[in-house]
């Protein structure tokens, strides 16, 4: 098993520009969740899934959106870049909710 | 509002050492708590979940334990090596959120010096 993995590993975006931050997980998990970590600080939580076509907001979710079409894939949206989105973004995945959660290895993204 | 504090922010041991970190929670209506290791560049790893029923759980030279009622938890790692240098992470979710939600504190960067 690959685990998660994300796509790509690094971005340098200009204000005002979108992207798509991609996570997939090949271990049939139910849940799957994005954070973001800012330089010396903990994970944030910034959107969560329950399952296909179910999806919720965690801590800080404004400027970002999410989807869920299928078990596998929960891509990350970021619309209208801002220079406060400078962060690294981890995807992680869990088989169910209060079980241990994987981690891919990470997108780190500057927004100049 | 669950805050999570980690204590102490960074710590620098010989080989060989025995050592605690530690996390404080402040509410006390947890679902679980876990423990996670992340390597410079890298993701999480999970190492310990402790569900709010049970007060301990070992893995190989780790064990971490958990008082509720103290809003505490501690990771011991007994006979540290240099390959155990990384930054260790706590987290929390809580009851009303069936552990769906993670909190984290900021992390303990634990250096072993050979």
């Amino acid at each position: 098993n690959a685990g998660v993995t994300q796509t790509p590993k690094f971005r340098i975006l200009k204000i005002g520009q979108s992207m798509t931050l991609q996570c997939a997980q090949d271990m049939n998990h139910n849940y799957m969740y994005w954070y973001r970590q800012d330089p010396g600080m903990g994970l944030k939580l910034i959107y969560y899934s329950v399952g296909a076509g179910i999806t919720d907001k965690g801590e800080v979710p404004n400027g970002y959106n999410v989807s869920r079409s299928t078990t596998e894939d929960f891509p990350l949206r970021l619309e209208l870049a801002a220079p406060s989105q400078t962060s690294v973004y981890f995807c992680a995945s869990s088989r169910m909710t209060g079980y241990e959660q994987y981690f891919g290895p990470g997108t780190r993204l500057t927004v100049t | 509002k669950q805050e999570v504090t980690q204590i102490p922010a960074a710590l620098s041991v010989p080989e060989g050492e025995n050592l605690v970190l530690n996390c404080s929670f402040t509410d006390s209506a947890i679902y679980n708590l876990q423990w996670f290791r992340q390597d410079p560049g890298k993701g999480l790893t999970s190492l310990l979940l402790i569900q709010s029923s049970q007060r301990e759980q070992t893995s190989g030279r780790l064990n971490a334990s958990l008082d509720k009622s103290s809003g505490r938890s501690t990771l011991y790692i007994a006979a540290s090596q240099p390959g155990d240098s990384a930054t260790y992470l706590c987290a929390v979710s809580l009851k009303e959120t069936s552990g769906s939600r993670l909190t984290f504190g900021e992390g303990t960067q634990l250096t072993v010096n050979p």
